[in-house]
């Protein structure tokens, strides 16, 4: 069984500043975890993925996310935000055993703020 | 390449209706999933092909079902409509075999209203 907590539905920043997006898993396999973000009436689309190789993950748009397996965490974070980052963003487990059913954490919502 | 493509992307129907969706992934990819995504519910997967099988559901009820050609397109029924069946219909395809570390990539989505 596996299952994705996003411990925020809403995250309001202001341009600039950093963001955190945190996210907690549970999997009785070993996970990969992806975030996703989704832009306003447009499909997912990937900003990295951890699948069992480094723990610090870098992916587009200068977000990066750290695998802590201690914590069952995987945190989302980017040191400067800009406008083109409101949207809803998305944490997903999938595991090495099973069905390989991805899992949907229920989003969290970015607003930046000018 | 071009992306995943989904059609139509708005629909409206009523009530006991049937509706089917279409998707065409990304060249070259055999797998294709579908999730229905509510404000409710969130994203929920509801089935996922590949080489025209079906390999995992969801838990949806059998009035959704889907099928896949052999070209890899896929198309998702829905029968007799229900008002809760309203939401953003995701489609989604990936390079290979359902493996765990599998990106998927996503269509704009198929916005179904059943009124």
């Amino acid at each position: 069984a596996q299952s994705v907590t996003q411990l925020d539905s809403h995250v309001s920043v202001s341009e600039g500043t950093p963001v955190l997006l945190r996210c907690n898993y549970s999997s009785s396999y070993s996970p990969s975890l992806f975030w996703y973000v989704q832009h306003p009436n447009k499909g997912l689309q990937l900003l990295l993925k951890y699948t069992s190789a480094a723990t610090l993950v870098k992916g587009i748009n200068g977000f990066e996310a750290e695998f802590k397996k201690s914590e069952t965490s995987f945190h989302l974070t980017k040191p400067s935000a800009h406008m083109s980052d409101a949207a809803e963003y998305f944490c997903v487990v999938t595991a090495s055993g099973g069905s390989y059913i991805p899992t949907f954490g229920r989003g969290t919502s970015l607003i930046v703020h000018p | 390449k071009a992306g995943v493509t989904q059609t139509p992307r708005y629909l409206i129907k009523t009530r006991g209706q049937q509706v089917t969706l279409s998707c065409s992934p990304i060249s070259g990819h055999r797998s294709v999933s579908w999730y229905q995504q509510t404000p409710g519910q969130g994203l929920q997967f509801l089935f996922e092909y590949f080489s025209e099988t079906q390999r995992n559901k969801g838990n949806f009820p059998g009035r959704f079902s889907g099928r896949q050609f052999s070209n890899s397109r896929s198309e998702m029924n829905v029968s007799t409509l229900e008002l809760g069946d309203s939401a953003l219909y995701l489609c989604a395809s990936s390079f290979s075999e359902r493996k765990s570390t599998d990106t998927q990539y996503f269509g704009p989505g198929t916005r179904l209203t059943v009124l």
